[in-house]
């Protein structure tokens, strides 16, 4: 099993619709969990830490789930500039370990 | 801050011959980490240093692959010899971590293919 598990998509949603990614992790030792954006031939960019009590920046929340070993990150209102990859994760023994990442394209 | 830089960004390079990946981490942050990126096992973290020290490699593939820190502002992975599997993109990435890893950012990347 990988210790994070994503499911990649693609996901194509037309503009305005709101659309959720989920993802699993193996380890519940795992301290911190973040959600990374990565463009096609970029490199991967921070989007938005997560927390416990789930936290909001605009248009997107994330959300952890601890006992269930499950963080989801929700975008509203999706714009065209939202296509990308989103990336799942976790920090777990110091070492940050990344989701294959959900592929998202917005349609017009 | 120029960001983490890397070089080269490209390379096209023959099977058998030595590959050398350089980064300049930002300057204050004490983790450095290279990640390899390909579509089948997406970003694999290989290496990772923390003051100059490395502090795991159970990610480098092989003893092909070897990766030094001589000091805070330089690093460099080195790929010899060089396979055609070993084709992927090549991030350098560093952060500040008093407690650890937390956020951290990404070079622009190398996308080396071996021929």
């Amino acid at each position: 099993r990988k210790e994070v598990e994503q499911d990649p998509g693609p996901f194509n949603v037309p503009e305005g619709a709101t659309v959720a990614f989920n993802c699993t992790y193996s380890n519940s030792a795992s301290q911190s969990f973040f959600w990374y954006r990565q463009d096609c031939r970029k490199e991967p960019k921070l989007l938005m830490s997560v927390y416990s009590s789930g936290n909001e920046d605009g248009r997107f929340t994330a959300q952890l789930n601890r006992a269930s070993q499950y963080i989801s990150l929700l975008i509203r209102d999706s714009k065209l500039s939202d296509s990308a990859t989103y990336l799942c994760v976790v920090l777990q023994g110091g070492k940050l370990i990344f989701g294959q990442g959900t592929e998202l394209s917005v349609k017009p | 801050d120029a960001g983490v830089i890397q070089s080269p960004r490209h390379e096209v390079t023959e099977m058998g011959q030595e590959v050398t990946l350089r980064c300049k981490p930002i300057s204050g942050h004490d983790y450095l980490f290279w990640y390899r990126q390909t579509m089948m096992r997406g970003l694999e973290l290989l290496i990772y240093f923390n003051n100059n020290v490395p502090i795991d490699d159970s990610g480098m593939p092989e003893d092909r692959f070897s990766a030094k820190m001589p000091n805070a502002s330089f690093s460099t992975l080195k790929i010899q010899p060089s396979e055609p599997r070993d084709s992927a993109v090549y991030f350098c990435a560093s952060c500040s971590g008093t407690g650890g890893p937390n956020t951290i950012y990404f070079g622009e990347g190398s996308w080396l293919t071996v021929v």
